[in-house]
């Protein structure tokens, strides 16, 4: 079935030591996006591409970087995790046409920063 | 920044009552989506409405679109233990960069059996 799978599940890091945050696609859609959710609150938007045409958010901070090397996969580099940069990785995929369609999700990464 | 917000922050209901989620939001939009999360799960889709429509239905769900008001409301009828969830709403603000999707903080509910 075609789906968004991000990997791993889970991922624990050390403080100050990067880690890489991975996602790939199988629907071919050109919009790719990557949320940051904490406990109990909404998935913060970190970033999107569209295409290959890389969107920040003004308030991500530079800590965070990411990579599209081709259409089916997307990485979120975290360069140097501070406690707080503990949360819930989100990696969507949507069309753009008019405007956004549906957004279609993977299962997560939970990253815990010891 | 985000767009929505929804309203209440958390619901509790018994199986077979009707539940009432509503989102506000600040500036124009394209179209506001309504999803869904199980607990430690990614979001799942549930209904679209584009801003030239007031009103759709998908099963037990119904959505409404206020634009004058800049609100939404996602009604669940004859609720199921299974809907207990977070329910997001998600807005395409009209006019931004191509792409932008922002969420509210999302309604818990949960359903008694």
């Amino acid at each position: 079935d075609a789906m968004v799978i991000q990997n791993p599940r889970y991922q624990v890091t050390q403080f100050g030591k990067p880690v890489t945050l991975s996602c790939s696609q199988t629907l071919n859609h050109n919009v790719m996006y990557w949320y940051q959710q904490k406990s109990s609150q909404a998935p913060k938007l970190l970033f999107h591409y569209y295409d290959k045409d890389f969107n920040n958010e003004a308030d991500t901070p530079d800590n965070f970087q990411s990579r599209r090397p081709n259409t089916s996969f997307c990485f979120l580099d975290i360069r140097s995790p501070g406690l707080g940069d503990a949360a819930m990785y989100l990696c969507a995929t949507s069309t753009y046409r008019q405007s956004n369609e549906k957004l279609f999700f993977g299962s997560g990464t939970q990253l815990s920063v010891l | 920044s985000q767009q929505g917000e929804e309203d209440p922050q958390a619901l509790s209901i018994q199986e077979g009552e009707n539940a009432t989620m509503n989102c506000s939001y600040k500036t124009s939009i394209n179209n506001l989506q309504w999803y869904r999360q199980n607990s430690g799960r990614g979001l799942v889709h549930l209904i679209l409405i584009r801003s030239n429509e007031r009103e759709k239905h998908s099963g037990r769900l119904r959505v409404t679109l206020d634009t004058s008001k800049k609100s939404s409301s996602l009604l669940i009828t004859a609720s199921r233990a299974a809907d207990t969830a977070s329910y997001f709403c998600a807005t395409d603000t009209r006019g931004s960069t191509l792409g932008r999707l922002y969420f509210g903080r999302g309604t818990q509910l949960t359903v008694w059996p």
